[in-house]
């Protein structure tokens, strides 16, 4: 069974750099597509980006100025760096993984960030 | 970008009702769309991939429909384990959800 784990700080200053990893296990991250979603406290679920075919991006345009997704195939681990965040950037961050033509199957459990002085 | 566009945002039934959510596509998806669930404090749990297609282990109460831009996630029988957010997905491309609609027991 694949299971996801997201983990990074749960506080980020204003206009700093927001950082998760993704940690995977039961499955490569070699293949299929493996992305970052969020949702705001009482809001709805915004795609943030996600990475496939051994480093290949595709981030949503809204944040593409300020995003990178990169992988660690070693450690089985991809990740998100979200630069210059703001207040707005508070959000349970998810990682999942897509397969192909098949959605969203698999979820980690979401980590709170807030961003907050 | 492609936009989704749910309704209704918010929808009240009685158990035993039929219940149908609407997701729009601003272009041509074909039928990459996803249906998702999700329950407070919990991540989505994927219900409906390809439009039309169950995933593993999901009520047979649970159904979708449609291809293109016009898509439905029906339950035929509302139980009230079913209260919950329902999002659609597309994945044509960059990927978009829909803005939600939540499902409450009368």
């Amino acid at each position: 069974q694949v299971q996801l784990q997201e983990s990074g700080p749960g506080l980020v200053k204003p206009s700093e750099t927001l950082s998760l990893t993704c940690t995977v296990s039961g499955a490569s991250i070699s293949s299929d597509y493996w992305g970052w979603i969020r949702q705001p406290p009482g809001r709805g679920l915004e795609w943030i980006g996600h990475i496939y075919n051994s480093g290949s991006t595709k981030y949503n345009p809204s944040l593409k100025s300020r995003v990178t997704i990169s992988e660690d195939t070693s450690k089985n681990q991809f990740s998100l760096k979200l630069t210059s965040v703001t207040a707005a950037d508070t959000a349970v961050y998810y990682c999942a993984r897509h397969s192909y033509g098949i959605g969203l199957g698999s979820w980690g459990q979401g980590t709170l960030v807030t961003v907050s002085s | 970008d492609i936009q989704m566009t749910q309704s209704p945002s918010t929808l009240s039934a009685s158990v035993g009702d039929r219940v149908t959510i609407t997701c729009r596509a601003s272009q041509s998806i074909d039928s990459w769309l996803a249906w998702y669930q999700q329950k407070p404090g919990k991540a989505p749990k994927l219900l409906i991939y390809k439009a039309s297609s169950l995933q593993s282990g999901v009520p047979s109460r649970f159904s979708g429909s449609g291809s293109g831009t016009e898509f439905t996630l029906t339950i035929s029988s509302l139980q009230p384990d079913d209260l919950a957010t329902y999002y659609c997905q597309q994945y044509s491309g960059h990927w978009t959800f829909g803005q939600g609609s939540k499902v409450e027991i009368k």
